[in-house]
């Protein structure tokens, strides 16, 4: 099935420090990628949706200065978290949907491992 | 009004029981749903899709009520391993995916 892979699983860093996530679809190329944010006890919230080729599309709230995504190719999307802050930690989940089945509304989310940051 | 609603819970069953859940979705214009358990600090992981005539994989079965747009979710005889977080997911023919909270469950012993 449908694998996707995402890398860091686990991130420390200092105050101040930007911090890039990577998420790859390993066996399918995909034009769209989500990046979701989880905090505990919390349900996943759609911060952006990344776009082969062209801008991410941002969720209401979320400023895309400090999220910068970038969707280089059809199988890689990248997240930074800019100048992160402590009250940037969460667990950070990308997903994609493979299309070699069936039309995009047809068609599940397969998501990555997911990135926990922590900022201290 | 959320567009996707799941009774949170928790539930809390004993090994071997059947539990139901149930999930409610406003737009009436959705076009196909899901089923995906969350583990602890875990990412998501697709459980089942859930098809017009219902559909059964082992102990789990998954059934779609367009004319009361719900979807439910039933597990026979379950497990330890069974609890989790049950996420619904309905997608709109547009694609856009929309979650519900979920509902937790924990199987005793």
């Amino acid at each position: 099935g449908a694998v996707v892979s995402q890398h860091p699983s686990r991130v420390i860093c200092k105050s101040g420090t930007s911090v890039k996530i990577e998420c790859r679809s390993l066996d399918f190329q995909a034009t769209t990628m989500f990046w979701y944010r989880q905090f505990p006890k919390q349900s996943l919230m759609l911060m952006a949706t990344s776009n082969e080729g062209s801008k991410a599309t941002y969720e209401q709230g979320v400023e895309k200065d400090k999220f910068l995504i970038n969707h280089a190719s059809l199988t890689l999307s990248t997240l930074t978290v800019t100048s992160a802050h402590p009250e940037d930690s969460s667990f950070y989940i990308c997903s994609a949907r493979d299309l070699r089945t069936g039309k995009n509304s047809n068609q599940p989310q397969h998501f990555g491992d997911g990135t926990r940051l922590s900022i201290l | 009004r959320k567009e996707v609603e799941q009774d949170p819970g928790p539930f809390n069953v004993p090994e071997g029981a059947t539990v139901a859940f149930n999930c409610t979705y406003s737009n009436s214009a959705s076009q196909s749903f899901f089923w995906y358990r969350q583990d602890c600090r875990k990412e998501p992981k697709l459980l089942m899709s859930v098809y017009s005539s219902g559909n059964e994989d082992g102990r789990f079965t998954a059934q779609l009520n367009r004319a009361s747009q719900y979807i439910s979710l039933l597990i026979r005889d379950s497990k330890l391993s069974d609890s989790a977080t049950y996420l619904c997911v309905v997608n709109t023919n547009a694609g856009k995916s929309t979650f519900g909270d979920g509902t937790t469950l924990t199987v005793k012993p």
